[in-house]
């Protein structure tokens, strides 16, 4: 079975550009997650969506948004990109209340 | 709030060592706790999962240990190996709450 696949994988934006990241979660899950990775720290939880609608909001400014399609796929937004937004993008997804599994990630530069 | 810490940051180990990894949190309202492996620029793959009524959780030469009353989990690793070379992760997980709160991971080369 596939597992979490996540699109692009590397990308290069300008500040104050938008980026659209892309999740698509192991068949049958219907929860994703989103977090943000700076190097050498440990994930930071950003958004979470269970069928279809957000389920929880990690401390991030409204310049960060989510979605997730009837497939349960999702979609990261982020706009007025800032060299702080420089990380590591994890998606995870899982069955409601058990183990969750993660993508490899989206690495994002802004210059 | 809750806060996860890993002791050590770092650790460079001969390989056939076992060794000890441990991960504490200050609030003992888990619902679970998993432990994941990280290799450099790439995603998290989890090693284990333990919930909060079970004490380990056992997968080949890996063991992770549970005491939530004392806000700590441990991850052994036996016979240690080169390949075993990368960072390990322990997030935890409150009730009703998909949202992991990770440590800051403790990075591990195995040399031969």
């Amino acid at each position: 079975d596939a597992g979490v696949t996540q699109s692009p994988t590397h990308l290069i934006k300008t500040r104050g550009q938008h980026v659209t990241l892309r999740c698509s979660p192991i068949s049958g899950h219907k929860s994703v997650s989103w977090y943000q990775q700076v190097l050498g720290q440990g994930p930071q939880f950003i958004f979470q969506y269970y069928e279809k609608e957000e389920r929880g909001r990690g401390n991030f400014p409204d310049r960060f948004s989510a979605r997730q399609f009837p497939n349960y796929s999702s979609e990261l937004n982020v706009n007025a990109l800032l060299l702080g937004d420089s990380a590591l993008y994890l998606c995870a997804s899982s069955e409601e209340t058990y183990e969750q599994y993660f993508g490899p990630g989206t690495r994002l530069t802004v210059t | 709030k809750q806060e996860v810490t890993q002791i050590p940051a770092a650790l460079s180990v001969p390989e056939g060592e076992n060794l000890v990894l441990n991960c504490s949190f200050t609030d003992s309202a888990i619902y679970n706790l998993q432990w994941f492996r990280q290799d450099p620029g790439k995603g998290l793959t989890s090693l284990l999962l333990i919930q909060s009524s079970q004490r380990e959780q056992t997968s080949g030469r890996l063991n992770a240990s549970l005491d939530k009353s004392s806000g700590r989990s441990t991850l052994y690793i036996a016979a240690s190996q080169p390949g075993d070379s990368a960072t390990y992760l322990c997030a935890v997980r409150g009730y009703n709450t998909d949202k992991l709160i990770f440590g800051t991971g403790t990075r591990l080369q195995v040399f031969p």
